[in-house]
């Protein structure tokens, strides 16, 4: 099993709708998740970060954390075709005294006009 | 201002050729990391280094070496036991008692075996 696994895709949504990412992590002590958005040809960019259960929201954006069914989602409201990217699902872990960040393999948005 | 700058944006390199990748940082970050991508996938882990003079595998470390000899610094040598090194390559930082914010990254280098 992944450790954090998520839809490759692509997900397809028409301009102005609701998306939905899913994403499910393996390790139960993991306290902190991270949701990245990386254009074509770019280095990820944090947008969305949680760490309690229930919902975060900024701007369009909301980040739900359910952490009993290890899941993790963002949502994405009034989808605009610049939101058409990779997101990347992240879990900080922590092993040995060090923290490291874990990816899931992304999932590919495409919103059309 | 501050930030991650990694050199080259793109790098070729030959068969049997070792390749050093920079990442230099000057947020005062005191861990860095170095993060694999192969096309459609995610980013996996290299190495990465919480403090100067000690840093650990990740998983995928067989074909890489890196050292950390200053806190700004932290460059990644791909040698020629890293039967397939084309992918993009990118290095991130992060104040240690600060990881619960997430990594700030660099652009990323691109390295094709040419």
């Amino acid at each position: 099993q992944k450790e954090v696994e998520q839809n490759s895709g692509p997900l397809s949504v028409p301009e102005g709708a609701i998306a939905s990412l899913n994403c499910t992590y393996s390790d139960r002590v993991s306290q902190s998740f991270f949701w990245y958005r990386q254009y074509s040809g770019k280095s990820p960019e944090l947008i969305m970060s949680i760490y309690s259960n229930g919902d975060k929201e900024d701007g369009r954006f909301t980040a739900q954390l359910n952490k009993a069914s290890q899941y993790v989602s963002l949502l994405i409201r009034d989808s605009q075709p610049s939101d058409s990217a990779t997101y990347l699902c992240a879990v900080l872990m922590f092993s040995g005294g060090y923290n490291k960040l874990i990816f899931g393999a992304g999932t590919r948005l495409a919103v059309h006009p | 201002d501050g930030g991650i700058t990694q050199s080259p944006k793109y790098l070729f390199r030959k068969e049997g050729q070792n390749v050093t990748l920079s990442c230099e940082q000057n947020l005062n970050h005191d861990a860095m990391y170095w993060y694999r991508q192969d096309p459609g996938q995610g980013l996996r882990l290299i190495y990465y280094s919480q403090i100067v003079n000690d840093f650990q595998k990740g998983d995928i470390a067989e074909g890489y070496s890196v050292s950390r000899e200053k806190k700004e610094s932290f460059p990644l040598t791909v040698t020629s036991a890293q039967k397939n090194p084309t992918a993009f390559y990118l290095c991130a930082s992060i104040a240690r008692d600060r990881a619960n914010y997430g990594y700030t990254f660099g652009s990323g280098t691109r390295l094709t075996v040419v």
